[in-house]
């Protein structure tokens, strides 16, 4: 099974500043096959990010995916107060099964 | 709009049964796949379940094969999670979420809209 790990754990920055999320998986994958989504408290999860470089429908373009491989990243340009949030990466084309990293959350300094 | 609606949340005690009901609307149910994911209070996402559109293909975690069933009614616009031989290690919020596109696989592409998740305590 593909085992996801996100890094850091905690992410403490101040709103303007550029946020960098990694996403690294023990085998590799399709970069079609990577997703991010945003979770606020009480929420479900918000798909913003596919195919590891594809926003989804309304998502801002401060939101950015890349990489390839083993190793992935979630770049937010800027950030704004509503971003502040946990983030969570997710790979959806192998064995018929799917599986998420462990979350990254993005926290005001 | 797009709507995923889940019940059958509640309390139940180690080695229950519960079932899980998602009721949705908006889009055409019977071409999507569908999934549950679910998650402990406080902690992350995992994936349970998955069901494609027809209902001739499924697929779950290690953690619940043989003891969760998946399924679908697509008259009714309704999926399902069966639970049984439940323990402390299944109290979490359980989401419902479509498969993105018109493939109606469970797996292969991202979950573009969730439900709100209904919660599951497993407890004495």
């Amino acid at each position: 099974d593909i085992v996801l790990t996100q890094s850091p754990g905690t992410l403490s920055l101040s709103p303007g500043e550029r946020a960098t999320l990694s996403c690294r998986a023990t085998q590799s994958i399709r970069s079609t096959d990577l997703a991010w989504y945003q979770q606020k408290p009480g929420q479900a999860p918000r798909l913003l990010i596919y195919a590891a470089s594809s926003r989804a429908t309304g998502v801002p373009d401060r939101f950015s995916g890349s990489g390839s491989g083993t190793d992935f990243t979630l770049t937010i340009s800027r950030l704004e107060p509503e971003d502040f949030a946990v983030y969570y990466c997710q790979q959806y084309g192998t064995s018929s099964m799917c599986s998420f990293g462990q979350g990254t959350k993005l926290e005001i300094k | 709009e797009v709507q995923l609606v889940e019940s059958g949340g509640g309390v139940v005690r180690p080695g229950g049964s519960l079932r899980l009901s998602c009721a949705v609307s908006g889009f055409t149910f019977d071409d999507s796949g569908m999934n549950w994911v679910r998650q402990a209070p406080g902690k992350g996402l995992e994936w349970v379940a998955g069901i494609n559109w027809s209902g001739g293909s499924t697929g779950y975690a290690d953690s619940v094969k043989g003891r969760f069933t998946i399924s679908r009614d697509n008259a009714k616009n309704s999926l399902y999670l069966q639970m049984n031989s439940l323990s402390a290690e299944d109290t979490a919020f359980y989401y419902c979420a479509r498969v993105w596109g018109l493939s109606g696989s469970y797996h292969g592409q991202p979950f573009d809209y969730w439900g709100q998740g209904t919660l599951v305590t497993v407890s004495s």
